[in-house]
């Protein structure tokens, strides 16, 4: 079962604006990561916030988590046409031995517009 | 340069005929895994595997057989294939047992005809 559902599933905007997704969860987690996918290609890592984190920067990308509404977003601001990708967020949950594993939404499909 | 690779990049096979799908990493990570991803479905996990001969079931195993027998290796091995499995499949590696950052191989995408 899919963990993670984000929201919008598709987002087009003008460069220069921010762009915000959302991502809802429904367990209990240890970490929330968001990844971006360009077309057909493997996924690549953004940003990691822990559990006991509130809200985490590197660059252009803030992200929030808010643990009590299990839902988590990021925001891209000063967007350009290069941010044109889907992005996924993922979440740590306890697997059936004592590892974890990471469980993707279905992404959201963001398109920035010249 | 550390990275994921993955071969082949495309296959187009026939319903039946076994086939494995290699995944290799020079990190010398511990944490493997792999996921296909189908449209309107996302990213599903099929195994993972926490070290060298411990691995464990994702969300979508049925049909997939996995194996760790070296820390750089796990191949993933469809048996007897089928058009439902058709597919782009990544494999991914981790540092840790801890799946945090995982870096992606350039995925494979499989055609079962």
């Amino acid at each position: 079962s899919q963990q993670g559902e984000e929201d919008p599933q598709a987002l087009s905007i003008q460069e220069g604006e921010n762009a915000t997704m959302n991502c809802s969860y429904k367990t209990s987690i240890n970490n929330l990561q968001w990844y971006r996918q360009n077309s057909g290609r493997g996924l690549v890592h953004l940003i990691l916030i822990r559990s006991n984190e509130r809200e985490k920067h590197s660059g252009r990308l803030r992200v929030t988590l808010d643990t009590s509404k299990k839902s988590s977003s990021l925001l891209i601001t000063a967007s350009r046409a290069a941010d044109t990708a889907s992005y996924f967020c993922a979440t740590d949950a306890r697997g059936k031995t004592s590892g974890s594993r990471l469980t993707f939404g279905e992404g959201t499909q963001l398109t920035v517009n010249p | 340069e550390a990275q994921v690779t993955q071969n082949p990049r495309y296959l187009i096979t026939v319903t039946g005929k076994k086939l494995t799908v290699t995944c290799s990493q020079n990190m010398n990570h511990e944490y493997m895994s792999w996921y296909r991803q189908d449209p309107g479905l996302g990213l599903r996990q099929i195994y993972y595997s926490m070290n060298v001969e411990v691995t464990d079931k994702g969300d979508v195993p049925e049909g997939y057989k996995v194996s760790r027998k070296e820390k750089r290796n796990f191949p993933l091995i469809l048996e007897s294939p089928s058009p439902n499995q058709t597919s782009l499949y990544f494999c991914a590696s981790s540092l840790s047992v801890r799946p945090h950052e995982q870096y992606f191989g350039p995925g494979t995408r499989l055609t079962v005809t």
